[in-house]
């Protein structure tokens, strides 16, 4: 399986952009990078998916470079409610039914 | 299709008894749903695999015989914690793929306190 590697931690000021990069150097051409978050005693929200395109959808932008190693998640005006755990995952193929592995992802932390 | 629930949220049992955990997708059905565990400060860790109508695949070092998993329909998997101790205490959290978005979705997770 890929790894990913992403900072422990970062702060940002609220109602500004959070760009949460994500490193994944080892991932193979059919492997999905896929984004979620965890706020304290909830389980995992999902955020957004891609393979090769950048992807946007309502909560965030993915932001995927040209050689797939690396991914920036882009929250476009952070709120409070943003602070959470932010998992960056590389899943394997789908023929193992989606399964995802979690790292220690990064802990943003959204101030006024 | 997105929501997926658990019951119970909480649960505080004896040393020794077995604890059920269900785990239901309420908008979509999932052949495959996934159990995670999660101890305080640390990140998500994979259980095992549940696949409806078939036995489930436990992740290395996970006790099959002590993490009893079925996943009996397609929008219901269960866990249960058989003869429960203190260590087993945790956050357990199950997902479900759901195959038409490609995506796995989350239960909101169940405490268990074993005495």
């Amino acid at each position: 399986d890929a790894k990913t590697t992403q900072p422990t931690s970062m702060d940002c000021a609220e109602g500004r952009a959070a760009n949460l990069p994500c490193n994944h150097s080892t991932i193979s051409g059919n492997e999905y990078v896929y984004w979620y978050r965890q706020i304290h005693s909830q389980g995992p929200q999902y955020i957004i998916h891609g393979l090769k395109n950048n992807e946007t959808n309502e909560m965030a932008s993915l932001i995927i470079t040209e050689d797939r190693k690396s991914s920036t998640l882009i929250l476009p005006h952070a709120t409070l409610r943003d602070t959470a755990v932010y998992y960056c995952i590389v899943r394997v193929d789908q023929n193992q039914g989606g399964k995802l592995i979690f790292g220690q992802g990064t802990e943003l932390s959204v101030k006024p | 299709g997105a929501v997926v629930s658990q019951h119970p949220s909480r649960v505080i049992c004896k040393s020794g008894t077995s604890v059920k955990i269900e785990c239901r997708s309420l908008d979509f059905q999932a052949t495959t749903m996934f159990w995670y565990r999660q101890f305080p400060k640390q990140s998500l860790m994979l259980m095992a695999t549940s696949n409806e109508g078939s036995k489930a695949t436990y992740e290395q070092g996970v006790e099959k015989d002590k993490f009893l998993i079925n996943h009996a329909s397609l929008t219901l998997s269960t866990l249960t914690v058989t003869s429960a101790h203190p260590e087993d205490s945790s956050f357990y959290i199950c997902s479900a793929f759901n195959g038409y978005t490609d995506t796995q979705y989350f239960g909101p997770g169940t405490r268990l306190t074993v005495l």
